[in-house]
């Protein structure tokens, strides 16, 4: 069957150090892949999409690389703060268009002072 | 413009009885997602809605859960009868297809709290 999963436990990691988030999946071949923040409370916000054919996006402090190889892509924030803290999502969609989207498990990160 | 919109925010009922939620895409959107999300597990997908077609309904629990989208606008979702199983935040979102340059991206409401007594 289809799964996405990512860091199963909370990421806990100090304000000013590189957050690194997973997201892996399998029996899928997904077209593109989208990146979302959630805060208690709300529904999630969009951060990234990264498509089959790109190896890395990036945004201001946010990077995104994707393996289609190792079915994988990480999440990075560079030069975590406090206000980074909240649940992160990654997204799949097997095409563009019309697509349905599926959504992983979420990883919960604290950025701590 | 506004957002995704959701309705209501909350509601508490009991076992047996009928909830009918409400969403309101941003409007152009064609596609129209419900997703739950159950506590402490992931949002998980439930159907979409291409215009007021169902593209695909392949996440609905069962036949207690019926969703309608009037004419590619508002959508509702309806429980009937209710269990206690089926308490959760109900999330909708809607996007425009991933086309050229668009990014698919889903825009969310805040969700609707259902829980059953």
């Amino acid at each position: 069957s289809q799964k996405i999963e990512q860091n199963s436990e909370a990421l806990n990691i100090q304000e000013g150090k590189t957050a690194t988030l997973t997201c892996n999946y399998t029996n899928y071949s997904p077209a593109y892949l989208q990146w979302y923040r959630q805060d208690p409370g709300r529904g999630p916000v969009f951060l990234l999409l990264i498509r089959e054919n790109e190896k890395e996006k990036r945004k201001e402090r946010l990077k995104v690389t994707f393996d289609t190889t190792l079915k994988q892509s990480l999440f990075h924030i560079t030069a975590s703060q406090p206000a980074d803290s909240a649940t992160y999502l990654c997204a799949l969609a097997l095409s563009g268009g019309y697509q349905k989207v599926t959504f992983g498990t979420g990883t919960k990160l604290q950025v701590i002072p | 413009e506004a957002g995704v919109t959701q309705f209501p925010s909350h509601s508490v009922i009991e076992k047996g009885q009928t909830v009918t939620l409400r969403c309101d895409p941003i409007s152009g959107h064609d596609n129209l997602y419900w997703y739950r999300r159950v506590m402490g597990k992931e949002i998980k997908f439930l159907l979409h809605f291409v215009k007021e077609s169902k593209q695909d309904e392949s996440g609905m629990p069962n036949n207690r859960f019926l969703a309608e989208r009037t004419g590619g606008t508002y959508s509702t979702l309806k429980v009937q009868p209710a269990e206690l199983e089926d308490s959760g935040v109900y999330f909708c979102a809607s996007s425009q297809p991933l086309f050229g340059p668009n990014t698919g991206e889903l825009f969310f409401g805040e969700g609707s709290r259902l829980t059953v007594l």
